[in-house]
């Protein structure tokens, strides 16, 4: 057990819906990191947010945001929902330079 | 731009063999860091090692081992007597660190590693 949550685990929804992943990163850590996870794409960086601020991004679609909270558990919202968003996302938390932690992932089917 | 290549796809063995898992990578950065994690049927993906740029020293932990050398940018990873337990996909995966780029992975395409009883 990593100590990242991730919640929920499995999403089945329609094309054009909107969802919400959410993580609580382990405690402690002040990095947050969304990845995303599909068969033609293979492991790819979403967005970093570092306590509270987006820190870096990565090959995020337009319909995707992420926030985090005081509290330091993150959300990643997707929008429009296309079959292609069909995927495994990851959170991971950690130190800047350390290890990333990854929790369980959230499977997101779009159907 | 960094980038991590993992050669090879697939992996068969039979058990206790050993296994060496290639990767190599490409960053024009002097500090970075490497990470193997292992990604098992169950897909949750776990944490095996990290290291930076400038520890080349090789690790060995229990059956598994890291040999990273920075003259061919290589981080190959070795499980000894290999095991049914070990079959799961290998990611090898690449750090930067930087002010523009944040910590974020770079990750290869992985390594499906069957190991056959």
């Amino acid at each position: 057990d990593s100590g990242v949550t991730q919640t929920p685990k499995h999403l089945i929804t329609a094309t054009g819906q909107r969802v919400t992943l959410r993580c609580s990163p382990r405690s402690g850590d002040l990095s947050v990191y969304w990845y995303q996870q599909s068969l033609d794409q293979g492991l790819q960086f979403l967005i970093q947010y570092y306590n509270g601020e987006e820190r870096a991004k990565g090959n995020i679609l337009e319909r995707f945001s992420a926030q985090q909270f005081p509290d330091l558990h993150s959300e990643l919202n997707l929008s429009s929902l296309e079959l292609g968003d069909s995927a495994l996302y990851f959170c991971a938390s950690g130190e800047q330079d350390y290890e990333q932690f990854f929790g369980p992932g959230t499977r997101l089917t779009v159907l | 731009a960094q980038k991590v290549t993992q050669a090879q796809t697939e992996i068969s063995v039979v058990e206790k063999e050993d296994v060496t898992l290639d990767c190599v990578y490409e960053t024009r950065d002097t500090t970075y860091y490497l990470f193997w994690y292992k990604q098992p049927p169950s897909g949750e993906l776990v944490f095996l090692i990290r290291r930076n740029s400038f520890d080349e020293q090789n690790e060995i932990s229990g059956r598994y081992s890291w040999n990273f050398q920075k003259s061919t940018s290589s981080f190959n990873f070795t499980i000894t007597a290999s095991q049914v337990v070990d079959s799961a996909v290998y990611f090898c995966a690449l750090s930067e660190a930087t002010e523009t780029s944040g910590s974020r992975l770079t990750f290869g395409e992985g390594t499906q590693l069957t190991v056959n009883p």
